[in-house]
C-alpha cells in the first residue's frame, strides 16, 4: 500500500531534549516536505527536499533540521526543542518537484514541548 | 511571495444544504491550485486541483470549484452536503515559478449537522 508513515504520532518531551521525527515514503517519490500545523494558521511548510541531498528551507524553517540521505527517508530534527514548536506536524510526498503534483500525507505527529 | 486567504473559518451546515467555502490567492503569474480535506483525526486528502484548461474542476465526493482569474479566487462548492463531509478544508497554491512550494489558507472547519 502506498504511504506515508511517520513516527512517532504522539510525543510528550521537555525544552532543550533533542528528537527526531522520522518520515518514510514507499512510493519512490523525489520530492519530500514536512509542514506544521497550527490553528487558523493552516498549514505552513518548515523543510522541503526536491531529491536526495538537496534540501531547502520553507516559510518557518528556525529551530528545524533535515537531511536527505535516502530517496524513501526525510527525518525532521529538533535539535533544542522550545515550547512554541509544539504543534501538529505533517511529512508529505509527490512524485516530482514540479509543482502541480499532489502531495501524499503522513497520518500526523502531535508534538507537545513543555 | 505566494499566499491563500480563507475568509470562512468555521461554517455551520445542515444535511442538504448547499455549501460554497472561499478561497483567495495572491500571486502575480500562473498558478496550481489545491483543495485538501483532513477528516478528524487524519491526514490531508486531495480533493481536487486546477493546473489549466477549464477553470471548472469536479473533485471526490461530489466536490467542485472554479478557478476565476480576474478574481483570484478558487471556491470549494457542493449542491449538498451530508454529514459525512464534516471536517477541515484546506485551499492551496503553488505558483508555476515557486518550484514545488505550497502555500496553504488558514483552513475552514465545516461542520455538517445530520
Amino acid at each position: 500500500e502506498a504511504q506515508v508513515t511517520q513516527n512517532p504520532r504522539y510525543l510528550i518531551t521537555v525544552t532543550g531534549k533533542k528528537l527526531t521525527v522520522t518520515c518514510s515514503q514507499n512510493m519512490n517519490h523525489e520530492y519530500m516536505s514536512w509542514y506544521r500545523q497550527d490553528p487558523g494558521l493552516g498549514l505552513r511548510q518548515i523543510y522541503y527536499s526536491m531529491n536526495v541531498e538537496v534540501t531547502d528551507k520553507g516559510d518557518v524553517p528556525e529551530g528545524y533540521k533535515v537531511s536527505r540521505k535516502e530517496k524513501r527517508n526525510f527525518p525532521l530534527i529538533l535539535e533544542s526543542p522550545s515550547p512554541n514548536q509544539t504543534s501538529l506536524y505533517f511529512c508529505a510526498s509527490s512524485l516530482s518537484g514540479t509543482g502541480h503534483q499532489p502531495q501524499h500525507f503522513g497520518d500526523g505527529t502531535r508534538l507537545s514541548i513543555l | 511571495a505566494q499566499s491563500v486567504s480563507q475568509h470562512n473559518h468555521h461554517v455551520i451546515l445542515s444535511e442538504a444544504a448547499s455549501l460554497e467555502l472561499g478561497c483567495n490567492y495572491s500571486y502575480g503569474g500562473t498558478v496550481n491550485l489545491f483543495w485538501y480535506v483532513q477528516y478528524p483525526g487524519q491526514h490531508l486528502q486531495l480533493l481536487l486541483k486546477y493546473f489549466s484548461g477549464d477553470p471548472l474542476v469536479k473533485g471526490i465526493k461530489g466536490f467542485e470549484a472554479e478557478f476565476i482569474k480576474s478574481k483570484f479566487s478558487f471556491n470549494l462548492r457542493k449542491p449538498s452536503v451530508q454529514w459525512s463531509d464534516t471536517a477541515e478544508y484546506f485551499c492551496a497554491v503553488n505558483g508555476r515559478n515557486a518550484g514545488n512550494m505550497l502555500t496553504f489558507g488558514g483552513g475552514t472547519r465545516l461542520m455538517v449537522k445530520p
